[in-house]
């Protein structure tokens, strides 16, 4: 099936700096990639919506100017969190959809941040 | 607004017994369901789907039928395994204009399987 690949799995970083996540589709090409974040026990919150060649679409409540996002490609998107404090820890998730009709999706593994 | 409601766990089984998790929905169209599975630590697998009413997804012994007159796509497995705990969500696609896909998840609901 497809394969959808995350990286990092887990990173530390300390306050006020910016983190990286990148999210590739390696065996198909993905115009749209949707980025998520999990708390711990909780569900999963859509973040934003990231459309390769044009701007991302954030949910509400979510900082664009933190959660800075780029499609680079039809394979790639990246996820950077800007400036970096504690209550950014999280698990981030990204995917892709595909298949027919767009009826699928495949996740990446999933970031760990943890903000220092 | 699309929505999905899944019984909250967490759910304790021992080895070899049944699993029921429901899941209800709410949805303005047509929407494909599904159920994914997070084992600790890693990301979301899907676990089986299905597109249309009465339609049955069916993945590792695990089943769940797309019942329309319900609302409903209740996961089932005969027999767990110590292998089976994990964190299972329930979700529904909603195709919305050319080209755009989103899921909609339940708030999930922890399994965990005893010897």
């Amino acid at each position: 099936g497809a394969v959808v690949s995350q990286h990092p799995s887990w990173v530390i970083c300390k306050s006020g700096t910016s983190v990286k996540i990148e999210c590739r589709s390696l065996d198909f090409q993905a115009t749209t990639m949707f980025w998520y974040r999990q708390f711990p026990k909780q569900s999963l919150m859509l973040m934003a919506t990231s459309n390769e060649g044009s701007k991302a679409t954030y949910e509400q409540g979510v900082e664009k100017d933190k959660f800075l996002i780029n499609h680079a490609s039809l394979t790639l998107s990246t996820l950077t969190v800007t400036s970096a404090h504690p209550e950014d820890s999280s698990f981030y998730i990204c995917s892709a959809p595909t298949g027919q009709m767009n009826t699928e999706a495949f996740f990446g593994q999933g970031t760990r941040l943890t903000v220092v | 607004g699309n929505s999905v409601t899944q019984m909250e766990g967490p759910v304790t089984l021992s080895e070899e017994a049944f699993l029921t998790i429901n899941c209800t929905y709410t949805a303005t169209g047509y929407p494909s369901l599904f159920w994914y599975v997070q084992y600790p630590g890693e990301g979301l697998q899907l676990l089986l789907k299905a597109t249309k009413a009465d339609d049955k997804g069916s993945n590792k012994g695990f089943e769940a039928t797309y019942r329309k007159e319900t609302t409903s796509f209740h996961l089932e497995k005969g027999s767990v395994q110590v292998s089976d705990s994990a964190v299972y969500f329930c979700a529904l696609s909603d195709p919305t204009g050319a080209g755009s896909y989103q899921l909609t998840f339940g708030k999930g609901t922890k399994l965990s399987v005893i010897p």
